[in-house]
């Protein structure tokens, strides 16, 4: 599978844990974006990178949270101290450097959190 | 920022009939609009897009149709067919900033056979 790419699927921890998600975008890809999405709800934008820089950040990424795509490839979301609030769905998706498609975002399968 | 408003919420069909899911927005800049199906436990997969600069594109049994005064756009799928249900995500993103996507709320789309 060429696609984008997500680990883990699933992560269960208790409340006040730390957790990291890892996301593989498409070879070549040079944007990539985080989502979160509650149950019965659209994706809502948390932040994206072009290459390694991160170029935007939405209210919704707390102080607790912090991504970081070091060598313009593979990018890593962590959550610090997690809450009950912080159980959702978490999408990555990346978008091609050029070209007629570059506004299409194609996404990964996700990492299903749960604060217990 | 930008606000896009979905509906149905749930739209339930006869295998056969048709389907039509609207969408509107609030950011008169905004410049393009895809359209993802999301089965349950799987990844948003893009079905069709369109760019301010038309009307309508269409898709073997998908088409979208656009209309930048009013501010909507629709989602219409003919002869609906059981693998068709799946929950539909309309999404916009302005031009100043295409990055940026947002998504309506979804619409759990159920063709019974």
């Amino acid at each position: 599978d060429t696609g984008v790419s997500q680990n883990p699927r699933h992560k269960i921890t208790k409340r006040g844990q730390n957790v990291t998600f890892r996301c593989d975008p498409i070879s070549e890809h040079n944007r990539l974006y985080w989502y979160r999405q509650t149950l019965g709800q659209g994706p809502e934008f948390l932040t994206y990178f072009q290459n390694e820089a991160q170029l935007e950040k939405s209210r919704l990424l707390s102080d607790r949270f912090s991504a970081e795509r070091p060598k313009g490839s593979f990018s890593t979301l962590e959550i610090q101290r997690t809450e009950q609030g912080d159980s959702a769905m978490y999408l990555c998706a990346s978008s091609p450097r050029s070209g007629e498609n570059q506004e299409t975002q194609y996404f990964g399968p996700g990492t299903r959190l749960l604060v217990l | 920022g930008e606000n896009v408003e979905q509906h149905p919420s749930t739209l339930s069909v006869q295998e056969g009939d048709s389907a039509v899911i609207k969408c509107t927005y609030s950011d008169s800049a905004s410049n393009y609009f895809p359209w993802y199906k999301q089965e349950l436990g799987k990844r948003p997969q893009l079905i069709i897009d369109i760019r301010s600069n038309v009307g309508e594109k269409k898709d073997q049994r998908i088409a979208v149709t656009l209309n930048k005064t009013a501010k909507h756009f629709s989602l219409h799928i003919t002869e609906t067919q059981p693998e068709d249900s799946a929950v539909y995500f309309c999404a916009a993103s302005p031009s100043y900033n295409f990055n940026k996507f947002y998504f309506g709320s979804g619409t759990k789309l159920n063709v019974k056979p």
